[in-house]
């Protein structure tokens, strides 16, 4: 019973090309992610949806549009893909705010896909 | 804005022995959560260990603790009886409590070697 999953897992493609990474998570919480890890493995997030309303939008090119149908979903298109784009991008999920004192409202990473821009 | 710094591209540790990874972070807010997430080369993203800054006691998960010093901005991660299956990349996050967003700040990461 996979928690976050992501598809497809490797993406090879031309500049140019648009492509779309799918998101789906089975545990029920309202907000969902995406992170971009480089070549150097840094990590930063680019977008974040709470119940399909878009929360952070970081500086990230206009080429990179989420789209949330619902709050399990979060998908990432990417239009006109330039070889910088290549790296891995992960989705996470958790709910925005913690219930209770011992709530704890972590984030649950999906496998990545990893996107190779030839 | 807040920063994580993590000052160590690369460690490498005897197995059965013990390693501390360094992480210091900078924030002007009083309440925030630090963490330490590890990347094995499957590059699955797994939680090891949690910490709230309300909290003065050092949070511990089986073989991992951390040294949480709130005033010197330091959360470092200590691995006790290293494993061949603790070599991966670590993590040091940051995450504000009680803000519109839940994002995390990550360190650069580092890459700790396991040797038998």
């Amino acid at each position: 019973d996979t928690a976050v999953s992501q598809t497809p897992k490797y993406l090879v493609t031309q500049m140019g090309n648009d492509k779309s990474i799918k998101c789906e998570q089975n545990l029920g919480h309202d907000t969902m992610y995406w992170y971009k890890q480089d070549s150097k493995k840094f990590l930063k997030i680019m977008f974040s949806y709470n119940n399909k309303e878009l929360i952070i939008n970081e500086t990230v090119p206009n080429r990179f549009s989420p789209k949330s149908p619902d709050k399990a979903h979060l998908n990432l298109h990417i239009n006109s893909l330039e070889l910088g784009d290549s790296a891995v991008y992960f989705c996470a999920s958790s709910q925005l705010k913690t219930i209770g004192l011992a709530g704890h409202n972590e984030q649950f990473f999906g496998p990545g896909t990893r996107l190779t821009v030839l | 804005a807040q920063t994580v710094t993590q000052s160590q591209p690369e460690m490498s540790v005897q197995e059965a022995e013990t390693v501390t990874l360094s992480c210091t972070y900078d924030t002007s807010e009083s309440d925030y959560y630090l963490f330490w997430y590890k990347q094995p080369p499957s590059r699955q993203m797994i939680l090891v260990i949690r910490q709230e800054a309300y909290k003065q006691q050092n949070a511990t998960e089986n073989r991992f603790s951390v040294n949480f010093q709130k005033a010197a901005k330091s959360f470092s991660l200590k691995i006790s009886d290293s494993q061949l299956g603790d070599a991966a990349m670590y993590f040091c996050a940051y995450r504000s409590v009680g803000g519109a967003t839940n994002k995390l700040i990550f360190g650069t990461g580092t890459l700790l070697a396991v040797q038998p």
